[in-house]
């Protein structure tokens, strides 16, 4: 059974770019939560997604969106890129009625 | 306003012995806490979690403390192992709208175990 997948591993990036990360859920999970994780820091929540929708956001601008798939992979969207995006991302999917989320590997973006 | 803290960034102990990971929350809404692992250059991974109707839940050589009133958790590990070397998360959630939110996670702690 797969756990999460994310893609790519990493990206590099210059400033004012837009910048489309990926992640598949664990088999059978319905709900994909996005995290950013600056060094030295914890996962910092951005959004919730369920059913397609944006269930729950965190305190982030809207330069970062998200989409939901009917297979319920899922996309983040960062755009105007800036010096300070530079964090890996991080994907977790759970079930919408369980508290535990599943992390994958992460995506590490460089905004040059 | 950070509301879960890991006032430790660093811990040592030695192999064999208990490993004791201090989080303390603000948050009075939180009802579910949850413990998570992680390597370098890896995600995080899932160790053990209790709701706010428990003080304890174990699970091997893990077990979770849950201290409602001084709004504290900790993670026991015993005994510590060589594996157990890595950075871990504490974390909190609010269950609402017939969902679990997002996790609000405190910065961590780098667990060492000395051979």
């Amino acid at each position: 059974d797969a756990g999460v997948t994310q893609s790519p591993t990493h990206l590099i990036k210059t400033r004012g770019q837009q910048v489309t990360l990926r992640c598949s859920p664990k088999s059978g999970h319905d709900t994909v939560s996005w995290y950013q994780q600056a060094l030295g820091q914890g996962p910092q929540f951005i959004f919730q997604y369920y059913e397609e929708e944006e269930r729950q956001r965190g305190n982030f601008p809207d330069r970062f969106s998200g989409h939901q798939f009917p297979n319920y992979s899922s996309e983040l969207n960062v755009n105007a890129l800036l010096l300070g995006d530079s964090a890996l991302y991080l994907c977790a999917s759970s079930f919408t009625t369980a508290n535990e989320q599943f992390f994958g590997p992460g995506t590490r973006l460089t905004v040059l | 306003d950070q509301q879960v803290k890991q006032n430790s960034p660093s811990l040592s102990v030695q192999e064999g012995r208990i490993s004791i990971l201090n989080c303390d929350y603000t948050n009075s809404m939180f009802d579910y806490f949850l413990w998570y692992k992680k390597y370098p250059a890896e995600g995080p991974t899932f160790l053990i979690s209790i709701s706010s109707i428990k003080d304890k839940n174990e699970d091997g050589r893990f077990t979770v403390f849950l201290n409602k009133s001084a709004k504290h958790l900790s993670l026991h590990i015993v005994p510590s192992q060589p594996g157990d070397s890595a950075v871990y998360f504490c974390a909190a959630s609010i269950y609402s709208g017939g969902g679990a939110d997002g996790l609000t996670f405190g910065k961590g702690t780098h667990l060492i175990i000395q051979p």
